[in-house]
């Protein structure tokens, strides 16, 4: 099956500092990929559509600036959280649809739980 | 806009009892409906879908069935075991544009031997 592999799984950073979190479409190609974010006992969100070689698309209220999208190839987007502070620990996913599928179903990451402390 | 409700867990279970986890939607348009689930330590994985009002998707023993009259998609298995342990996502998709998800808040099921 397709698989996606998110990374780091987990990271701990410093108030203030950036960090990248990579989703990778190992076995397929991905022309799109979504980015998620999840806060404790709460859904997850959408907060960005990525499509390969162009600007990502964000949803209202998420700081484009502050979550730097980058989908450079048809098997990798990156999500920079710029400056993290406190209230963006989170837990992000991202998933990917194959083109090739051209159905419904999307392939998630396991996730990446980031602490900014 | 569109939404996802389903009940509040955890659910907790004895091997072999009947599971039922209940989720509404509201949409614009037509959706899919989607059950996804997460193990520990994995990424959601696809569980079970529907596309049309009165579908019925099935995998692994779970069946849920796509009710439009009463915009449920309410998830059933018969007789579950420890592996089924883990956290249940209902989801759905408006069958146009960029196909992104919205989730419901998830509920975790706990299955005790």
């Amino acid at each position: 099956g397709a698989v996606v592999s998110q990374h780091p799984s987990w990271v701990i950073c410093k108030s203030g500092t950036s960090v990248k979190i990579e989703c990778r479409s190992l076995d397929f190609q991905a022309t799109t990929m979504f980015w998620y974010r999840q806060f404790p006992k709460q859904s997850l969100m959408l907060m960005a559509t990525s499509n390969e070689g162009s600007k990502a698309t964000y949803e209202q209220g998420v700081e484009k600036d502050k979550f730097l999208i980058n989908h450079a190839s048809l098997t990798l987007s990156t999500l920079t959280v710029t400056s993290a502070h406190p209230e963006d620990s989170s837990f992000y996913i991202c998933s990917a649809q194959n083109r090739d599928r051209g159905d419904t179903e999307a392939f998630f990451g396991q996730g990446t739980r980031l602490t900014v402390v | 806009g569109n939404s996802v409700t389903q009940m509040e867990g955890p659910v907790t279970l004895s091997e072999e009892a009947f599971l039922t986890i209940n989720c509404t939607y509201t949409a614009t348009g037509y959706p899919s409906l989607f059950w996804y689930v997460q193990y520990p330590g994995e990424g959601l994985q696809l569980l079970l879908k529907a596309t049309k009002a009165d579908d019925k998707g099935s995998n692994k023993g779970f069946e849920a069935t796509y009710r439009k009259e009463t915009t449920s998609f309410h998830l059933e298995k018969g007789s579950v075991q420890v592996s089924d342990s883990a956290v249940y996502f209902c989801a759905l998709s408006i069958n146009t544009g960029r196909r992104a998800l919205t989730f419901g808040s998830g509920t975790r099921l706990q299955v005790q031997p």
